[in-house]
């Protein structure tokens, strides 16, 4: 157990829709990573939060978004979803942003239909 | 820019066999290097890293070392178990604008066979 929690699990729903992905750092943990693993582009760097603020971008769409709250857990939007979004999607933490090592959890698994 | 590459698997090895994972990088300056393992419908778990060249990661009698000169960071271990079958990925941190990311390659499934 890595000690970064995310919810949901599992997440099934429609094209066109709306949906949140919640993420939970490690304790002391003040930087977050969400990552895309598809079949066809592996795993991926969406986005990096740091304290609050975001700190870098990587694969992201403009129809996907972030953001870090004060008590630190993160949450990823992903809107206008096209079936492409079917993916799991990874949150990793890591001590501050000169950490190199990162702690993943479990993974929420979208599939759009 | 910064790549990883992994050879494609799936690797299959009878139990007590000598593994071998090959992982080669492309990078600017000198990031650390990682083996992530993902067991079936988990997340990524940390196996190892090394930071700097020659440096060499083991961990449950896994090991790899960091070789500059080869630009290779190649998994290994002397006898796997059924309990080794899982997705092996290789990683490096790509720090740009003075933050981390990581670049995973494209990761190595390994069936262990009783």
């Amino acid at each position: 157990d890595s000690g970064v929690t995310q919810t949901p699990k599992h997440l099934i729903t429609a094209t066109g829709q709306r949906v949140t992905l919640r993420c939970s750092p490690r304790s002391g943990d003040l930087s977050v990573y969400w990552y895309q693993q598809s079949l066809d582009q592996g795993l991926q760097f969406l986005i990096q939060y740091y304290n609050g603020e975001e700190r870098a971008k990587g694969n992201i769409l403009e129809r996907f978004s972030a953001q870090q709250f004060p008590d630190l857990h993160s949450e990823l939007n992903l809107s206008s979803l096209e079936l492409g979004d079917s993916a799991l999607y990874f949150c990793a933490s890591s001590l501050d942003s000169l950490t190199d090592t990162q702690y993943f959890g479990p993974g929420t698994r979208l599939t759009v239909l | 820019g910064n790549s990883v590459t992994q050879m494609e698997g799936p690797v299959t090895l009878s139990e007590e066999a000598f593994l071998t994972i090959n992982c080669t990088y492309t990078a600017t300056g000198y990031p650390s290097l990682f083996w992530y393992v993902q067991y079936p419908g988990e997340g990524l778990q940390l196996l190892l890293k090394a930071t700097k060249a020659d440096d060499k990661g083991s961990n449950k009698g896994f090991e790899a070392t960091y070789r500059k000169e080869t630009t290779s960071f190649h998994l290994e271990k002397g006898s796997v178990q059924v309990s080794d079958s899982a997705v092996y990925f290789c990683a490096l941190s790509d720090r740009t604008s003075g933050t981390y990311k990581y670049i995973f390659g494209t990761g190595t499934r390994l069936k262990v066979l009783a």
